[in-house]
């Protein structure tokens, strides 16, 4: 089974602090994508990455980065974490090339809170 | 990526088949329809894909109109456990970002 794994479950931080948020992937996929859920707003998407090292916007991405140095590690960056920051934050990965085996395998997310 | 229009809410008894509707008026030719489905408090949840042909799973039956405007998530049987968010998308490939829309939050009831 494809497994998604987010760093934790739950997150306290304080505001101004650098946040990392760590998701591994252990079936090789190409793809790894970073979303926010917020309450009536669905899942937006921040970022994602179809290659190591490769990186492209997504909807929200303004206070957030990104770094992919392994294939199988997808991170997110809150540089200085805000209030509004505070989120339930879910990772997923994908295949690049097979249009055959297109799902999306999600974590089972991280709730994140700025104070 | 073309825009997906969805219920907010749609209910539906036990037993009984739910049928989710989505409008995508502006996909093109290479564009395929995905769904997804959110359990609560949970990572959405791969259920059917599609491009142009009906599709059937052990989860559920993917309609798409013929002129691919729209299409219709069939759950046959619903049960309680299917009591989730149901999200829409169509994009093309595999590398394309996959966004999310607010999707349709069923309910099934007793």
């Amino acid at each position: 089974d494809v497994k998604v794994t987010q760093s934790s479950r739950y997150l306290v931080k304080r505001t101004g602090e650098k946040v990392f948020l760590e998701c591994v992937q252990d079936m090789d996929h190409e793809n790894m994508f970073w979303y926010r859920q917020d309450p009536g707003l669905g899942l937006r998407l921040i970022y994602f990455s179809y290659d190591v090292k490769m990186k492209e916007k997504g909807d929200i991405p303004e206070g957030y980065s990104v770094s992919r140095e392994k294939k199988e590690r997808f991170s997110l960056i809150l540089e200085s974490a805000s209030t509004n920051q505070t989120s339930m934050y879910l990772c997923a990965s994908s295949l690049g090339d097979n249009l055959r085996n297109t799902e999306a395998f999600f974590g089972q997310g991280t709730r994140l809170t700025v104070v | 990526d073309a825009k997906t229009t969805q219920p907010p809410s749609m209910d539906c008894a036990e037993g009984r088949a739910a049928n989710l509707p989505c409008n995508h008026s502006t996909i093109s030719g290479n564009e395929y329809v995905y769904w997804y489905r959110q359990i609560h408090s949970q990572g959405p949840q791969y259920i059917i894909h599609g491009l142009k042909n009906n599709e059937t799973n052990e989860m559920a039956s993917l309609i798409i109109t013929e002129d691919r405007k729209s299409s219709t998530l069939i759950l046959p049987h619903a049960t309680l456990r299917d009591t989730a968010v149901y999200y829409c998308i169509v994009l093309i490939g595999t590398a394309s970002k996959l966004t999310f829309g607010t999707g349709t939050r069923l309910q099934v009831t007793l």
